[in-house]
């Protein structure tokens, strides 16, 4: 079965400061990795997804995330954090084959603080 | 751009009421899911539809069912409400092009049950 945890509850970061929003996956085979991203009362966007080749995925908003395979890791990344990226932000991971069904982590609240 | 609504954005029901949540969406989509999210627990998967008339179990069916008469158009049932399954839900979709294709999600439904 496949899985995603998403060790910080909680991460704060100051405006300006660069953020990093963990991930880690646990899927048989290759994994096709996403972000989402989702403001108070609102549904999921998407931000970013990881297919194949370059371990450095650009989405957007300015931010990316990094594939380590040995690590098993998917790390969400922004250079300056803005207070407008105050959300909640999921991972999410699909195998290559069966459904096309997401596992989602249970979410990390970023808190950008101005 | 694709578009995924859902009937309400809050709704409140009794214990033992039957309840209908309805999904649309209009890019011709052939699977459709029904999520629901859980502080702490992330989204958790409740059916998911990969045809008109088709549907199969997500992780947490117990309780729902669902319809599928029209491709646009996914409704999730609740045969019975109870108060535990107070929640937001989330409808999403897909293509049926593959694995990589990124899902995009409705605004959600606040339901309470009470």
């Amino acid at each position: 079965a496949q899985s995603v945890a998403q060790p910080e509850d909680q991460v704060n970061v100051a405006e300006g400061n660069p953020l990093t929003v963990k991930c880690t996956y646990s899927v048989s085979g290759n994994p096709y990795l996403f972000w989402y991203v989702q403001y108070p009362n609102r549904g999921l966007q998407f931000l970013l997804k990881y297919i194949t080749g370059d371990n450095l995925v650009k989405g957007s908003y300015g931010f990316e995330a990094e594939f380590n395979k040995s690590q098993t890791s998917f790390h969400l990344k922004k250079p300056s954090a803005l207070v407008s990226d105050s959300a909640l932000y999921f991972c999410a991971v699909r195998s290559v084959s069966g459904y096309s069904t997401l596992t989602f982590g249970k979410g990390t609240m970023l808190l950008v603080s101005p | 751009d694709v578009k995924v609504t859902q009937s309400s954005r809050y709704l409140v029901k009794r214990t033992g009421e039957k309840v209908f949540l309805e999904c649309v969406q209009d890019m011709d989509h052939e699977n459709m899911f029904w999520y629901r999210q859980d502080p702490g627990l992330g989204l958790r998967l409740i059916y998911f539809s990969y045809d008109v008339k088709m549907k199969e179990k997500g992780d947490i069916p117990e309780g729902y069912s669902v319809s599928r008469e029209k491709k646009e158009r996914f409704s999730l049932i609740l045969e019975s409400a109870s108060t535990n399954q107070t929640s937001m839900y989330l409808c999403a979709s897909i293509p049926l092009g593959g694995p990589t294709d990124t899902q995009y999600f409705g605004p959600g439904t606040r339901l309470t049950v009470l």
